[in-house]
C-alpha cells in the first residue's frame, strides 16, 4: 500500500533553532500534502495544505513566516519551524493523498515529536 | 462550526466484546467521504475504513464495520471481538467535495480513547 515517510521522528533542540521536517511519498505522486499539529490528547489540527509547485495554503491563525512549507517535487514536502520556541513543541504529522478519487484515504507519516528546550 | 462530532472522549471495553464508537457529521454537500483512523500511543495514523456518501451498503473491513445512517448523519464505527491491541485513540474524519480548494482536506473529530481490558 501507499507509504508516506516522515523524518525525523523526534527532535530535541534549543530555543531559537530552526527545524526542518520532511514528508515523502514513497510509492505514489502527491500533488497535495497536508501538515497537521497535534497536542496531547487532542485531535489533529490542520496547519496548511502544501501544493506541488505553488504556495502553500495556510489555515487561519497559522503563522506563515513561522511555519515555512516547501513542496518542491511530487514526492517531497518540507515544513520548517523557524526560530522555534518552547510553545512550538508539539507532534507534527504530515499526510498525502494519491491523485483523484474520493475514496482514497490520506496516507500519514509516522509524525515528528518536536521538543524545544 | 464543528463538522465532525465524537461525543465519547473515552471508553473501556472488555477483550472479545464489541464496541461502538459514535460519529456524527454536518455537511450540505451531497458528495462526501467518511473515514475512520486509529492512532496508537506511538502516534502513527492507521486508516481503518471508508464510507462514501453514495454507497448503498455499510462498509466492512475485517473486524471493523461502519454503521452509516445517512438521514441521521451518523457514521458509527463498530469493532467486533476487541483485542488488547485495539487500545488507541480513534478519529472519525470527513472529506467534502464542494470545490477544488476543499477537495482532499479532512475535518477530524475530537477522537475517542478506547482502552481494551483483559
Amino acid at each position: 500500500g501507499a507509504v508516506v515517510s516522515q523524518h525525523p521522528s523526534r527532535v530535541i533542540c534549543k530555543s531559537g533553532t530552526s527545524v526542518k521536517i520532511e514528508c515523502r511519498s514513497l510509492d505514489f505522486q502527491a500533488t497535495t500534502m497536508f501538515w497537521y499539529r497535534q497536542f496531547p490528547k487532542q485531535s489533529l489540527m490542520l496547519m496548511a495544505t502544501s501544493n506541488e509547485g505553488s504556495k502553500a495554503t495556510y489555515e487561519q491563525g497559522v503563522e506563515k513566516d513561522k511555519f515555512l512549507i516547501n513542496h518542491a517535487s511530487l514526492t517531497l514536502s518540507t515544513l520548517t519551524v523557524t526560530s522555534a520556541h518552547p510553545e512550538d513543541s508539539s507532534f507534527y504529522i504530515c499526510s498525502a493523498r494519491d491523485l483523484g478519487m474520493s475514496n482514497q484515504p490520506q496516507h500519514f507519516g509516522d509524525g515528528t515529536r518536536l521538543s524545544i528546550l | 462550526a464543528q463538522k465532525i462530532t465524537q461525543t465519547q472522549p473515552g471508553m473501556f471495553v472488555q477483550e472479545k466484546e464489541a464496541v461502538t464508537l459514535d460519529c456524527t457529521y454536518d455537511t450540505s454537500d451531497p458528495s462526501y467521504g467518511l473515514f475512520w483512523y486509529k492512532q496508537p500511543s506511538s502516534g502513527e495514523m492507521i486508516f481503518l475504513i471508508y464510507q462514501g456518501s453514495y454507497d448503498q451498503q455499510n462498509a466492512t473491513e475485517g473486524r471493523y464495520s461502519l454503521n452509516f445512517q445517512k438521514a441521521r448523519k451518523s457514521a458509527n464505527l463498530v469493532i467486533s471481538a476487541s483485542q488488547l491491541g485495539d487500545s488507541a485513540m480513534y478519529f472519525c474524519a470527513m472529506r467534502e467535495a464542494t470545490t477544488t480548494d476543499s477537495w482532499g482536506k479532512f475535518q477530524f473529530g475530537a477522537g475517542t480513547q478506547v482502552v481494551v481490558t483483559p
